[in-house]
Formats: structure tokens, C-alpha cells, sequence
């Protein structure tokens, strides 16, 4: 099963509009990642959260965490089509070794 | 820095034959992890490695699959024989340990067995 789980699995919305992803660890937390990637390349780093409660805010997308729940949300306000492709939330779990896992993905269309 | 170096970006290959894929890290990086992204199962951990030794090698699917790290600035990942199951796209990545979340990854590697 996945450690990390991420909803919804693909999203497609209009131009302008906000939107939600979430993330959801069956472990314990020391590090939550969110990384966006375009199709056909690897993976770039978005934003990094570490304490509960913690926000973050990149240009028009906001992450935050909930430690006790072990979830956090990424939201992006006013969409583009720049915002288009795959986010994943990735974590440092530390299950028996220092490693870093990724979540299921989350595919994001925008369209005009 | 270049960042994260993979060779080849895409491999097409016959069943049954061998495969070696490879990896630069970024210099001064000492964490390296091995990834494969597929549709059906997304982006798993392979193997990863810290200052060159294999410390978690779970998530490698069978034998067939092998790395190593001879030194810090270069790894592969060798999959004998192939198969049609293992096409798929492979990422390296690497991240220093102060942050290992922080990870940089390569363009990928595309894998196609036939």
C-alpha cells in the first residue's frame, strides 16, 4: 500500500480558478516535500515544510502542514496554464533508514 | 553546476538484453536515489545511497536489478536481463544530507523493452 496518498489523483479546471491537492502519510512526518513535474522531465523542487502548523507560499501556490494529521495541502489561487502537470508530495518518513518516498501524483489541466 | 546527469535520455532495447543506465550527481551531494515512474504505480524508490554506500535497497523488484556507487560522482543502475515490465522512466536524484528532502533530480532516463 502507498505511505503517501494523494487526492484528487487528476484534476482539470478553468483558467483563474483555485484549486486544492492534498496528501496524507500512514507515517510518522519529519519532512514534508511538494515537487512539481512537466511531462517529460524530472522533478522540481516547490517547497519544503517541516513544522506543523507551517505555511508556505510560493508565487500563487500555498502548501501547508498539519502534523497531527498528517496531511498536508497545496492550493493554488487564480490557475494558469503555466500550473499545468503533476504534483507529488514527497516525505522523509525515516521508517529504518533516512529516505525520501513520493505520493501517488496529483495531474493538474488548466484550459482557457 | 550542470545539476543531476543521466545517460541515456531514452533506451530501446530487446527483451532479454542487458541495460545500464547512469547517473552524475551534483558535486558535493551525498545522497543518491534511484527512481522508476510509471503510470500505474507513480514514482517509487529503488535504492538509495549515502556517501556511496547502498544503505536502503528495498525497493528494488528483483535481482535482475542491480547498483552501485563506485565513487562519489557516479552511479548505475544495471537491469540483466530485461523485460517488457520494466519500461518504464528511471530518475536519479541526488541531496546533501543536511537536507534530504531538497533533492535534485536528472531529466530522466525512457526505457523501452520490446
Amino acid at each position: 500500500s502507498q505511505e503517501l496518498e494523494q487526492s484528487p489523483q487528476s484534476l482539470i479546471v478553468q483558467e483563474g480558478k483555485n484549486l486544492t491537492i492534498n496528501c496524507t502519510s500512514s507515517k510518522t512526518l519529519y519532512g514534508l516535500y511538494w515537487y512539481k513535474q512537466k511531462y517529460g522531465e524530472g522533478l522540481i523542487f516547490l517547497m519544503m515544510l517541516q513544522k506543523g502548523g507551517e505555511e508556505k507560499s510560493h508565487e500563487k501556490i500555498t502548501a501547508k502542514l498539519d502534523e497531527k494529521k498528517q496531511q498536508s495541502s497545496l492550493h493554488i489561487t487564480a490557475s494558469q496554464p503555466s500550473h499545468a502537470g503533476i504534483y507529488l508530495c514527497g516525505a522523509d518518513i525515516r521508517s529504518q533508514t533516512d529516505k525520501l518516498i513520493f505520493g501517488t501524483g496529483t495531474r493538474l489541466q488548466v484550459f482557457p | 553546476d550542470a545539476g543531476v546527469i543521466q545517460s541515456p535520455r531514452h533506451e530501446v532495447t530487446e527483451m532479454g538484453q542487458e541495460v545500464t543506465l547512469r547517473c552524475k550527481p551534483i558535486s558535493g551531494h551525498n545522497s543518491l536515489f534511484w527512481y522508476r515512474q510509471t503510470m500505474m504505480r507513480g514514482l517509487e524508490l529503488l535504492i538509495y545511497f549515502n556517501n556511496n554506500v547502498p544503505i536502503d535497497d528495498s525497493g528494488m523488484p528483483e535481482d535482475r536489478f542491480s547498483a552501485k556507487m563506485p565513487n562519489a560522482s557516479f552511479s548505475t543502475l544495471k537491469i540483466q536481463p530485461s523485460e517488457p515490465r520494466d519500461s518504464a522512466v528511471y530518475f536519479c536524484a541526488s541531496s546533501s544530507t543536511q537536507k534530504p528532502g531538497r533533492a535534485f533530480f536528472g531529466q530522466g532516463t525512457r526505457l523501452t523493452v520490446v
